[in-house]
């Protein structure tokens, strides 16, 4: 059972364009979100990520949204640039105790079309 | 920059070979994970260790699989015996978890083909 769920398997964007990837989650104990960027033949590398006290944060041309009510949250990369092609990995935590451990999605393939 | 250091990168081994993959963290980190790759599943936390002590390993199949940290510098994960459906991308993953920011930094991880 998906506690974190990134329903679109890929994204196609136009350079200069905006990228909006979508994750969803079912547990309202997390609190806090992160997302990730995967090139092949490389682990994850942390991107941005937000505590459930906001509704966004944002780094540069990363924004991340988050709606609690909707149990959503969504990456926003503008201007998309071709290096930003790679699979974006939505993650969430819960504080269990005194441990955290992170849930991942599946990932969104991103391809940023020059 | 600090790294996460695994090895090997790629180990291809027969059915019933015992596999050891290896990972240093960043140094001063003091919570490591070990995590699966596999297409239908995503990435799985297999096991993870605060201050060298092994907090969860809930993930990982204990009949045949074993992770350890014989001491902060190195965490090991050991298969014996392997299976074909064992073959999937191994990463490992430290960090402080002080602060807000909960970011964990990967390795490059370790691909294991099982044949």
């Amino acid at each position: 059972d998906q506690q974190v769920k990134q329903n679109s398997p890929s994204l196609s964007v136009q350079e200069g364009r905006i990228s909006i990837l979508n994750c969803d989650y079912t547990n309202s104990m997390f609190d806090y979100f992160l997302w990730y960027k995967k090139y092949p033949a490389e682990g994850p590398t942390f991107l941005i990520s937000i505590s459930s006290i906001k509704d966004k944060n944002e780094d540069g041309r990363f924004t991340v949204f988050l709606n609690k009510s909707a149990k959503h949250l969504s990456l926003h990369i503008v201007p998309s640039q071709p290096g930003d092609s790679a699979v974006y990995f939505c993650a969430a935590s819960a504080r269990a105790g005194n441990n955290r451990k992170l849930i991942w999605g599946l990932g969104t393939s991103l391809a940023v079309n020059p | 920059d600090a790294r996460v250091t695994q090895t090997p990168r790629h180990k291809v081994t027969e059915m019933g070979q015992e596999v050891t993959m290896r990972c240093q963290p960043i140094l001063g980190h003091n919570t490591v994970f070990w995590y699966r790759q596999t297409m239908m599943q995503g990435l799985e936390l297999l096991a993870y260790f605060r201050n060298r002590a092994p907090l969860d390993d809930s993930g990982m199949p204990k009949d045949r699989f074993s992770a350890e940290m014989p001491d902060a510098t190195l965490a090991t994960l050991k298969i014996q015996p392997s299976e074909p459906r064992d073959s999937a991308v191994y990463f490992c993953a430290s960090g402080s978890g002080r602060g807000t920011n909960y970011g964990y930094t990967f390795g490059s991880g370790t691909r294991l083909t099982v044949v």
